[in-house]
């Protein structure tokens, strides 16, 4: 089954603790990319990448780090999480980016206390 | 950069009415609109798309229109059914650059 597969799906954790979402696609897509979802705002794009070892900026990259070594794995890393990174986090990926459907993960609600 | 804003942000019909979500966006060379549905607890997922050349298209309930020269494109949801409660979210992408609005609540009443 093709899919977007996220970890954790939840998370509780705390000011300045590193922590990293996994993302991970099995439909050979060169895209990925990552989003936070708020209230009011939509969709917002962090960071994606076009292809191994090809990342780049999104419209809200500060306080976040991604890495992509594989075509299939695109990590989202927090170095020092703050309470402002508190929201529901989307991994997606996409044949290309940005003219044909992006397949979303399931998403992964993070909260930074 | 695109900027696309999206209306209304929360919508209640009753099951069977139409329900209709307005988008507009800002940069001209946008030529790629999808639409995606997010039900609870989930990702979101392309339910019907349009690109630039084409003014209408329609998917059995649904149906997309798209005013170039306004630049504004709207979703059109006929016969609602309660599995159509979710929240809605256009996009508009010009190439490699795409941009989600904020995304409608709707809710179908049965």
């Amino acid at each position: 089954e093709a899919q977007v597969t996220q970890n954790p799906r939840y998370l509780i954790t705390v000011t300045g603790k590193k922590l990293t979402v996994t993302c991970s696609q099995n439909m050979n897509h060169e895209y990925m990319s990552w989003y936070r979802q708020d209230p009011g705002l939509g969709l917002r794009q962090i960071y994606y990448s076009m292809n191994v070892e090809v990342t780049d900026k999104g419209d809200v990259p500060e306080g976040y780090k991604v890495s992509r070594k594989e075509k299939r794995n695109f990590p989202l890393i927090l170095e020092s999480p703050s309470p402002n990174q508190t929201s529901l986090y989307f991994c997606a990926s996409s044949l290309s980016q940005g003219t044909g459907e992006l397949f979303f993960g399931e998403g992964s609600r993070l909260t930074v206390l | 950069g695109e900027n696309v804003e999206q209306h209304p942000s929360t919508l209640s019909v009753q099951e069977g009415d139409s329900a209709v979500i307005k988008c507009t966006y800002s940069d001209s060379a946008s030529n790629y609109f999808p639409w995606y549905k997010q039900e609870l607890g989930k990702g979101p997922q392309l339910i019907i798309d349009i690109r630039s050349n084409v003014g209408e298209k329609k998917d059995q309930r649904i149906a997309v229109t798209l005013n170039k020269t306004a630049k504004h494109f709207s979703l059109h949801i006929t016969e609602t059914q309660p599995e159509d409660s979710a929240v809605y979210f256009c996009a508009a992408s010009e190439h490699n650059d795409m941009r989600f609005g904020a995304g409608t609540r709707l809710t179908v009443k049965p």
